[in-house]
């Protein structure tokens, strides 16, 4: 599965918009792209995944570039609750073979 | 309610004495599988099943035995525990077929003396 690079941390303000970027360039056509997070010490969360168009749900939206080299994870309007390590994860087959990175560590602050 | 049952949440126990920590989905699930969870090295897979009596080894398999009995159930056993699978664990389950999301258990943090 190709790997992705993501920022270790970063910080955002409350009710303003989150966004975490995410590379993997070495994508492969039939591979979707994931995003997982993980409050403290709790089991990983589904958030949203896309291949490559555009996709939105009730807890964010998915940027994923042309060339799909790249995606960004929006949250609108980040809360406090919104602390997480936040996941980016590109699956071949389907998620079952997922592998988890270093992740990003959002902080949103008051 | 959907979801992935891990017990127990939390067990001491002392090296060399076998313990089995257990996983149930309510999902109908075909794939579960197990990670492990230490600091600075993020979650890495160690067993996972495509469906009732398959399994096979994912990344971390070295010291750990995994069943698949039945669909709902994937139970990983420790047959001789050591301090260096002192860690956090966490099950998964997946309908198994592509597009779809993995649920997690709440995990289980196993410590090792």
């Amino acid at each position: 599965d190709a790997k992705t690079t993501q920022p270790p941390s970063m910080d955002c303000a409350e009710g303003r918009a989150a966004n975490l970027p995410c590379n993997h360039s070495t994508i492969s056509g039939n591979e979707y792209v994931y995003w997982y997070r993980q409050i403290h010490s709790q089991g990983p969360q589904y958030i949203i995944h896309g291949l490559k168009n555009n996709e939105t749900n009730e807890m964010a939206s998915l940027i994923i570039t042309e060339d799909r080299k790249s995606s960004t994870l929006i949250l609108p309007h980040a809360t406090l609750r919104d602390t997480a390590v936040y996941y980016c994860i590109v699956s071949s087959y389907n998620n079952n073979d997922m592998r988890f990175g270093a992740g990003t560590r959002l902080t949103v602050k008051p | 309610e959907a979801q992935v049952t891990q017990n127990p949440r939390y067990l001491i126990t002392v090296t060399g004495k076998k313990l089995t920590v257990t996983c149930s989905q309510n999902m109908n699930h075909e794939y579960m599988s197990w990670y492990r969870q230490d600091p600075g090295l993020g979650l890495r897979q160690i067993y996972y099943s495509m469906n009732v009596e398959v399994t096979d080894k994912g990344d971390v398999p070295e010291g750990y035995k995994v069943s698949r009995k039945e669909k709902r159930n994937f139970p990983l056993i420790l047959e001789s525990p050591s301090p260096n699978q002192t860690s956090l664990y966490f099950c998964a389950s997946s309908p198994g077929h592509k597009n779809t999301e993995a649920f997690f258990g709440q995990g289980t943090r196993l410590t090792v003396v």
